[in-house]
């Protein structure tokens, strides 16, 4: 099993829509939890930390289930801009060590459309 | 402000080549990473550093190696280039894994070998 895994997507949403992106992590030690949006052939950028209550910054929304080992983010009145790649992003002793490491899931492309 | 910067930004390599990439960071961070994007991969993390002279292996460590002499620098090195280490490789840096903390990416190094 990956360690961290999203929804293959891609997703092509109208402007206007609410969009969901869920995403599972396997290591249940895992102590942080991020989602980065990445533009094409640009680096990953934070977008939104992830608090075990759920959070919200503006149109965006963060949930987290620690029981159940799930993260989402919906996204709220998307915009053309919206449109990039998500990607979940967890943090944990994976690999082994002492300390953590910050394992990304594969990503879903979302495309808004006028 | 730089951030964190990677060097060089694109290069190609021969089969059997060797080169080093370099990662530097001004923020004074403590972790720093390698990863590798490959399409329909997402980001896999090569090698982790969490503080100065300490190195670890992350997921896909094998044929490269990685040096942390001083705490700004992180170089990653290709002892003899395959055409299966062709990838766009990041650089990232972060204060500490734990609750809200930010990792900063470089630009990337798109790498050829032919």
């Amino acid at each position: 099993r990956k360690e961290v895994e999203q929804d293959p997507g891609p997703f092509n949403v109208p402007e206007g829509a609410t969009v969901a992106f869920n995403c599972t992590y396997s290591n249940s030690a895992s102590q942080s939890f991020f989602w980065y949006r990445q533009d094409c052939r640009k680096e990953p950028k934070l977008l939104m930390s992830v608090y075990s209550s759920g959070n919200e910054d503006g149109r965006f929304t963060a949930q987290l289930n620690r029981a159940s080992q799930y993260i989402s983010l919906l996204i709220r009145d998307s915009k053309l801009s919206d449109s990039a790649t998500y990607l979940c992003v967890v943090n944990g002793n994976f690999y082994g060590g002492s300390q953590g490491n910050l394992i990304f899931g594969k990503g879903t492309k979302l495309s808004v459309k006028p | 402000n730089a951030g964190v910067t990677q060097t060089p930004k694109f290069r190609v390599l021969k089969t059997g080549q060797s080169m080093t990439l370099l990662c530097a960071q001004d923020m004074n961070h403590e972790y720093m990473y390698w990863y590798r994007q490959d399409p329909g991969m997402g980001l896999r993390l090569i090698h982790y550093s969490v503080g100065e002279g300490t190195t670890a292996k992350g997921e896909v460590p094998d044929g490269y190696n990685v040096s942390r002499l001083k705490k700004q620098n992180f170089l990653l090195g290709l002892e003899s280039a395959a055409p299966s280490q062709t990838s766009v490789y990041f650089c990232a840096s972060s204060s500490r894994t734990g609750w809200a903390t930010e990792a900063f990416f470089g630009q990337g190094t798109r790498l050829t070998v032919v």
